[in-house]
């Protein structure tokens, strides 16, 4: 069955570095999304992609946060500079298309940690 | 008032016991609806979509009504496996945003 990976599965890193977490969505999905979960906290959306370019984007996702898909696989998410309250865990989902009902799949997440 | 909200639980059932989850939306322009499944420290995934009718998939039914904001998820016979945080997520609009529900934690035991 097709799956959403992504790595690494566990980042730490210091205040004020940049990191980038990867994602590869499944193959013929077009729709990608990045969310974030705090340790306790529910799910909070980031931001939408699709046909090269963000759709929608929440208030979490500043100036500090670009998304880019480099080539025809991956889809990354990028922390400018990091602070502590980034400490998250980040989820990448894609979907075939972005409607309704559509089911999104999630991949396993990558936990950030930032000291 | 709470985009999606939800009792957080815990409940705490016996095997073989009906647990019923209930969740509110405030946006009435909310365009579809889900109950997602996390297991601890894991991807959420899509137990089922919810729809006007009322749908089941086996021991899970869940429900909408529009009028009210109000999905409930009801799951009969419940088993071990069936523990988990059992998250309400509302669709608003066609960029696929999901808002999620802080979750409702269901612990079954033997």
């Amino acid at each position: 069955e097709p799956e959403v990976t992504q790595t690494p599965s566990h980042q730490v890193t210091q205040m004020g570095q940049e990191v980038i977490l990867r994602c590869v969505p499944i193959s013929n999905h077009l729709y990608f999304y990045w969310y974030r979960q705090i340790l306790g906290q529910k799910v909070e959306f980031l931001v939408s992609f699709y046909n090269n370019e963000i759709s929608e984007k929440s208030e979490i996702f500043d100036d500090q946060f670009s998304v880019e898909r480099p080539d025809g696989s991956n889809f990354t998410l990028k922390i400018r500079s990091t602070k502590l309250e980034d400490s998250a865990m980040y989820f990448c989902a894609s979907s075939e298309v972005g409607a309704n009902y559509n089911e999104q799949f999630f991949g396993p997440g990558t936990r950030l940690t930032v000291l | 008032r709470k985009e999606v909200e939800q009792d957080p639980g815990p409940f705490n059932v016996p095997e073989g016991a009906t647990v019923a989850f209930n969740c509110t939306y405030s946006n009435s322009a909310s365009q579809s609806f889900f109950w997602y499944r996390q297991d601890c420290r894991k991807e959420p995934k899509l137990l089922m979509s919810v729809y006007s009718s009322g749908n089941e998939d086996g021991r899970f039914t869940a429900q909408l009504n529009r009028a009210s904001q109000y999905i409930s998820l009801l799951i009969r016979d419940s088993k071990l496996s069936d523990s988990a945080t059992y998250l309400c997520v509302v669709n608003t609009g066609n960029t696929g945003k999901l808002i999620f529900g802080q979750g409702t934690t269901l612990q079954v035991k033997p």
